[in-house]
Formats: C-alpha cells, sequence, structure tokens
C-alpha cells in the first residue's frame, strides 16, 4: 500500500496563477483533510471532508478551493496564487469507520512557492 | 487561533534524559492526539488519549490528560538522538472529525 501521496512534491507559481494539489490514499479512510505549515505556525487546516461527498472549511479557507473526487482522491485548488500562499500542503486521511477516535495519517508535503 | 498551545517552543537535552512537552487547549474535546514531526517530513501519529482517560503509555511515551486545565503532557523516557524533532498536540473540535493542531514544541537530543 502506498499510504497517502500527494503530487507535486515542488512547485513554484507566479502570483496570479492557479493550480491544483493532489492527494490519494488506498487506505479506505473516510475522512480527508488539507493543511498548510508555516515556518514556526504548526499546521493551520484549510479544508476537510468528513466523508464522501461532504466538504467543510477549516482555520484558514480563503483562497483555496477543494473537491472530494471520490472516496480516494481529496485535491485543493488555488485559482489566483498570491505569495502568501507559500507554504508546505499536506494532505492526511483519517478513519475507515466513522468516528472521532481516529488517527491521522499524512502525506510527504508539497513545497509551493509563489513569487 | 490555534487550539493547542506546546510549551517550551524549544527543548534541548542530553541522550538519557527525560523529555516533558505540555500542551494547552481551549474548548472541549472528544481526544487529544500527539504527533512528531522529522524535519521536512509528514506528521507521524504517537498516542491518542481519550477525554475521560487520565493517563496513556506507549512504549518509553506517556501521556496524560487533565480536562479540567485543558492541558496534556507527553513524556518520552531515556530519550534518544533519534527522537530529536517537533512534537505537536492536535485536538478535535466540539465532536467534529476536525482536528486542530498546536503549534510544537521542537526537541534536540544530544548524544
Amino acid at each position: 500500500n502506498a499510504g497517502v501521496t500527494q503530487t507535486p512534491k515542488f512547485q513554484v507559481l507566479k502570483t496570479g496563477q492557479s493550480m491544483t494539489l493532489q492527494c490519494a490514499q488506498d487506505m479506505n479512510h473516510n475522512s480527508m483533510y488539507w493543511y498548510r505549515q508555516d515556518p514556526g505556525m504548526g499546521l493551520r487546516l484549510i479544508y476537510y471532508s468528513a466523508s464522501e461527498g461532504t466538504t467543510d472549511k477549516g482555520e484558514v479557507p480563503n483562497g483555496y478551493n477543494v473537491s472530494r473526487l471520490n472516496k480516494r482522491e481529496f485535491s485543493l485548488r488555488l485559482e489566483s496564487a498570491a505569495p502568501s500562499q507559500t507554504s508546505v500542503y499536506f494532505c492526511a486521511g483519517s478513519g475507515t469507520l466513522p468516528s472521532s477516535y481516529n488517527e491521522q495519517f499524512f502525506g510527504p508535503g508539497t513545497r509551493l512557492t509563489v513569487l | 487561533s490555534q487550539q493547542g498551545e506546546e510549551d517550551p517552543q524549544a527543548l534541548s537535552i542530553q541522550e538519557g534524559e527525560n523529555a516533558t512537552m505540555n500542551c494547552s487547549y481551549k474548548t472541549s474535546i472528544n481526544n487529544l492526539q500527539w504527533y512528531r514531526q522529522n524535519s521536512g517530513r509528514g506528521l507521524v501519529h504517537l498516542i491518542l488519549i481519550r477525554s475521560n482517560e487520565r493517563e496513556k503509555h506507549s512504549g518509553r511515551l506517556r501521556v496524560t490528560l487533565d480536562t479540567s486545565k485543558k492541558s496534556s503532557s507527553l513524556l518520552i523516557t531515556a530519550s534518544r538522538a533519534a527522537d530529536t524533532a517537533s512534537y505537536f498536540c492536535a485536538t478535535d473540535s466540539t465532536g467534529t472529525y476536525k482536528y486542530i493542531f498546536g503549534t510544537g514544541t521542537r526537541l534536540k537530543v544530544l548524544a
């Protein structure tokens, strides 16, 4: 099993460009998450999907959109990138059964720089 | 704002010593989790403690939870150089599937 995978690993964008970060999991997780991590800030939740077909905003959703394409895939889109979105983005999956008591499994991250 | 705040922000100890880090949070929770992050990597789950539990052990890890003080502590005993990493607490928010992470403690274990 590959676990949680993210593509691309690195990306450089110019201000105003758009892009989609891809996340896929083969662990049969019900819930999936997108976080950003800035230096010294810990992880901040952007969006999450508690189950297939649902998405909800996290702490910092502005400037982002998400799609839960199916149970395996959860993508994050930047419509018009800004330098403030320079960060490391992590995707995570959680829970094969509906429950709050589930650990999260993280992907390796995407390092995004917006010039 | 972040739900969890870790203390201290950074900790440097000698190999073999114990490391203690603390996490405080703001609202009622169902559970609290601790994660480790090695430099440049994704987070790895260490341990989960439910709101009705007070202490939990896993190998060299001991976690305590005090819901009256809204705080938790992670103790790593007999630390090793390989324990060098950042440690984060994460709490669920009002029983949803949404987790909020703290700002982390950077632990450095000197050989």
